[in-house]
């Protein structure tokens, strides 16, 4: 098994251009999410989704959209990439039940000119 | 504004000392995980503790969650290097909520 996989590593973008993150698990996970990750913030839930079809907003999602079209792919939307959106972006997957051990990728990291 | 506050920040020690983590909240949560991050990679689950007042050991590493389960704590006893990395909490409520961080050296 890979595990959950993230693409690209690095991405350097512009203000205002757009791009997708990938992200992959092969464990069959229903539960997947995307964190970003900043300096003396831990990790801070952007969306979320329970199963394909089924996405719900987390803490910090504006400027992020997301899609559950399979089971396997979960893929982060960055519409208009603003600097404030530089960060580590962090995919991650689980079973079901909240107590499921979560598995993260080896994450992306952003950064917005 | 975090949710869990983990204390200290920053903790740097001498390899084969002990030290201990906490992780405090205002909020009760079925139950609460401890991962380690390494530079460049995704945070690992250690453990999960889920009945109030459980005591957990992994080796060298002992965790506790509260009676309330409202606060948890991360003790290492006889640190390595390889202990060194960020060791974040985050309660459970369906959604994951993460605590800021704590970032331990243990220095050779």
């Amino acid at each position: 098994n890979a595990g959950v996989t993230q693409t690209p590593k690095f991405q350097v973008l512009k203000t205002g251009q757009s791009m997708t993150l990938q992200c992959a698990q092969d464990m069959n996970h229903e539960y997947m999410s995307w964190y970003r990750q900043d300096p003396g913030m831990g990790l801070r839930l952007i969306h979320y989704s329970v199963g394909a079809g089924i996405t719900d907003q987390g803490e910090v999602p504006n400027g992020y959209n997301v899609s559950r079209s399979t089971t396997e792919d979960f893929p982060l939307r960055l519409l208009s990439a603003a600097p404030s959106q530089t960060s580590v972006y962090f995919c991650a997957s689980r079973g079901q039940g909240s107590q499921e051990t979560q598995y993260f990728g080896p994450g992306t990291r952003l950064l917005v000119l | 504004t975090q949710l869990l506050e983990q204390s200290p920040q920053f903790l740097s020690i001498q390899e084969g000392e002990n030290l201990t983590v906490y992780c405090n909240s205002s909020s009760v949560f079925s139950s609460l995980q401890w991962y380690r991050q390494e530079p460049g990679e995704g945070p690992v689950l250690l453990v999960t503790v889920v009945t109030g007042g459980e005591v957990k050991k992994l080796k060298r590493l002992t965790f506790q969650f509260g009676d309330a389960r409202k606060d948890s704590s991360l003790h290492i006893t006889a640190a390595q290097p390889g202990d060194t990395g960020l060791y974040l909490c985050a309660g459970t409520d369906y959604k994951l909520s993460f605590g800021a961080g704590t970032t331990v050296t243990v220095r050779a």
